[in-house]
């Protein structure tokens, strides 16, 4: 079946433009996470959707940052007015919670560039 | 204090020897702990889980818990250049997962 799906796949942008990144979760997947990941770095949480419920905002790193999930399906993650520090891999992965306990699968994941 | 701590590395292993990667948590409650193989430029891919104290086997690949000294390590046997790569620890508490820097290993030929 098909796995998580990213888009675009590569974005360059120059600063103080908005961006927004999409990710298509696995189907039937409840839970949705975004990820940051600056080059040689590892991954720094940003936001968990989980259902219906309320999504935890808490790794989000300024109000330049929001990510909307409609239902159980599709996510976009917007950052407002970039600047050059959010140059990163973002990265979504979706999880069942069934089978192997909160497995992730993650997406290809989007390279933003901020020039 | 971060959440879940790696060394950096990198980590060079020679083919053949065991790799041990470590990983140390501060959340007492995490539930369940996950080790995520990374290649340059792609994506993690999980290769272990535990939540169990103790050992857990998979091929060559040996998860170890303490949960009381709230560490988690990865044994790598057997060692291939293949398996060189970023070795991510990933901690599962309250709905989310964090993850650690990661460890680079590199296996010489």
């Amino acid at each position: 079946g098909a796995g998580v799906s990213q888009s675009p796949s590569n974005k360059v942008t120059e600063k103080g433009k908005d961006v927004e990144l999409r990710c298509d979760p696995i189907s039937g997947h409840t839970a949705l996470y975004w990820y940051r990941q600056r080059l040689g770095q590892g991954l720094e949480f940003l936001i968990y959707f989980q259902g219906n419920s309320a999504p935890d905002k808490s790794g989000l790193p300024s109000d330049r940052f929001s990510a909307e999930r409609t239902g159980e399906s599709v996510s976009t993650l917007t950052i407002q007015r970039t600047q050059q520090e959010d140059s990163a891999v973002y990265l979504c992965a979706s999880s069942s919670g069934q089978g192997v306990p909160y497995e992730q699968y993650f997406g290809p994941g989007t390279r933003l560039t901020v020039t | 204090q971060k959440e879940v701590e790696q060394n950096s590395g990198p980590l060079s292993v020679p083919e053949g020897a065991i790799a041990s990667l470590n990983c140390t948590y501060s959340d007492r409650g995490s539930q369940s702990f996950f080790w995520y193989r990374q290649y340059s430029g792609k994506s993690p891919e999980l290769i272990m889980f535990i939540y169990s104290n103790g050992d857990k086997e998979d091929g060559r690949f040996t998860a170890q818990l303490n949960k009381a000294s709230q560490y988690v390590s990865l044994l790598i046997r057997d060692s291939q250049p293949s398996d060189s790569a970023t070795y991510l620890c990933a901690v599962h508490n309250n709905n989310d997962m964090r993850f650690g820097a990661g460890t680079r290993l590199t296996v010489k030929p």
